[in-house]
């Protein structure tokens, strides 16, 4: 398994506005993920993060609203800029191990008014 | 595209035997799981079967994979009010890393 953690744990922000969270994994990991999951819905792939090159966006996401850094093989942030209401939701990182198997950081839950 | 598909709610009593069901449309999913979220939690990984298994058992849970009919399920024996969370299933297409999840299943145990 996998030992994630995520900061902040939750965050209640203004309108226009950013926040960058924070992904920290006990482990060096070649693949790691950040998804949203909106109130009561499911969990949708925002991008992969890999280790020295540009992050990959799912369609839908783009880079100037959610920027990703990913500077080592055990960390990695994303920033939700300029946010709106519609961006209130839980952001979780996950990383990929053996077996392909995805473990899930404890999520981000953000409020934004 | 893919799509993932479970049923909204499921009630059980305690100490009854839950079965959670999932289809998915990719034919090419080479790996599926079941995660549990509880209230205020992050994803928690249960199980995982590959796509080439037809059943997988791991203490109270078992896995059973309908390749034909694309039709998963998570049954778990002597369902405990602990059980109570949100289960979701997911799959791994062939071409990619991404997972796919489903809608997510709410299951009440009642005591």
């Amino acid at each position: 398994s996998a030992v994630i953690s995520q900061k902040p744990s939750r965050d209640i922000c203004q309108r226009g506005t950013s926040l960058t969270i924070q992904c920290q994994v006990d482990s060096q990991v070649t693949m790691m993920f950040w998804y949203r999951q909106q109130p009561g819905q499911s969990l949708t792939l925002i991008a992969t993060a890999n280790q020295g090159s540009e992050a990959t966006y799912e369609s839908g996401f783009v880079i100037d609203k959610f920027p990703i850094s990913r500077p080592n093989l055990t960390f990695s942030t994303l920033t939700v800029s300029n946010m709106s209401p519609e961006d209130s939701s839980i952001y979780l990182c996950s990383v990929e191990r053996e077996q392909e198997t995805q473990y899930f950081g404890p999520g981000t839950r953000l409020l934004v008014l | 595209g893919e799509d993932v598909e479970q049923s909204l709610f499921l009630s059980v009593r305690e100490g009854d035997s839950s079965v959670i069901n999932c289809t998915y449309t990719d034919s090419s999913s080479t790996y599926l799981y079941w995660y549990k979220q509880e209230p205020g939690a992050g994803l928690q990984l249960l199980t995982y079967i590959f796509s080439n298994m037809d059943m997988k058992q791991d203490q109270r849970l078992t896995v059973l994979l309908n390749k034909k009919d694309k039709h998963l399920s998570l049954r778990i024996a002597d369902t405990q009010t602990g059980d109570s969370a949100i289960y979701f299933c997911a799959e791994k297409g062939g071409a990619t890393n991404k997972l796919i999840f489903g809608t997510g299943t709410l299951l009440a145990v009642q005591p």
